[in-house]
């Protein structure tokens, strides 16, 4: 069974670090791309950025809005992905969810975000 | 940035109403469309992919269509655990964007 469990999550003064965790488990990790998607409190989904696969370079997409200022990055051999967080703003108070690019189907489209975690609530606060 | 409208921003049905929700991409993104349901404090589900696709899962009940750069969601027969927001998500072109959601509630 497929599973993603989000860590690293608490409050963090504006101006500060915080770096975030995606356990994977359930499938072969080092095979997928995977996404930072976020939600600040009642608010809408917002795409922060991927990670793409060792074959792919590992290379990473970024939202405009954290640009410069998140980083994505993996290690294959722990199944985690993680999205290291500096230069805090009070804005990107969030629940952070990660998400899988699955497979292709018999068409060869990707089930693309076909799985979710469960989120960790990261707040910016003074 | 590909700009994803959607409407409407909430509608009230009754059980075994039909709904339909529409998402407008400000340019073409070809069948990269996915739909998703949220319920509050839980993570989304993801219902549709390529426009029309469903996940492993997904009941018939959902179904995803495209005209152009309009893509609709149709709900049929809605049940109480339908109620929820819907969301759609262009991954066209980076950086990806979604739509603002539909909250569709009890009337």
């Amino acid at each position: 069974e497929v599973q993603l469990v989000e860590s690293g999550g608490g409050l963090v003064q504006p101006g500060g670090s915080l770096r975030l965790s995606c356990a994977a488990s359930g499938f072969t990790f080092s095979d997928y791309y995977m996404d930072w998607v976020r939600q600040a409190p009642g608010k809408g989904l917002e795409w922060v950025g991927r990670g793409r696969d060792k074959p792919n370079g590992h290379t990473t997409e970024y939202a405009a809005s954290v640009k410069g200022r998140f980083t994505i990055s993996r290690d294959d051999s722990k199944n985690s992905l993680y999205l290291q967080m500096n230069s805090l703003k009070t804005e990107d108070t969030a629940v952070y969810y990660c998400a899988r690019r699955g497979d292709r189907d018999s068409s060869g489209y990707y089930y693309d975000f076909d799985y979710w975690g469960r989120g960790t609530l990261v707040t910016v606060s003074s | 940035d590909i700009q994803m409208s959607q409407s409407p921003s909430s509608l009230s049905a009754s059980v075994g109403d039909t709904v339909t929700i529409t998402c407008r991409a400000s340019q073409d993104i070809n069948t990269y469309l996915a739909w998703f349901q949220q319920k509050p404090g839980k993570a989304p589900k993801s219902l549709i992919y390529a426009a029309s696709r469903f996940y492993s899962g997904v009941p018939s009940k959902f179904s995803g269509s495209r005209s152009g750069t309009d893509f609709t969601l149709t709900i049929t027969s809605l049940q109480p655990e339908d109620f929820a927001t819907y969301y759609c998500l262009q991954y066209s072109a980076y950086p990806y964007t979604f739509g603002p959601g539909t909250n569709v509630d009890i009337k």
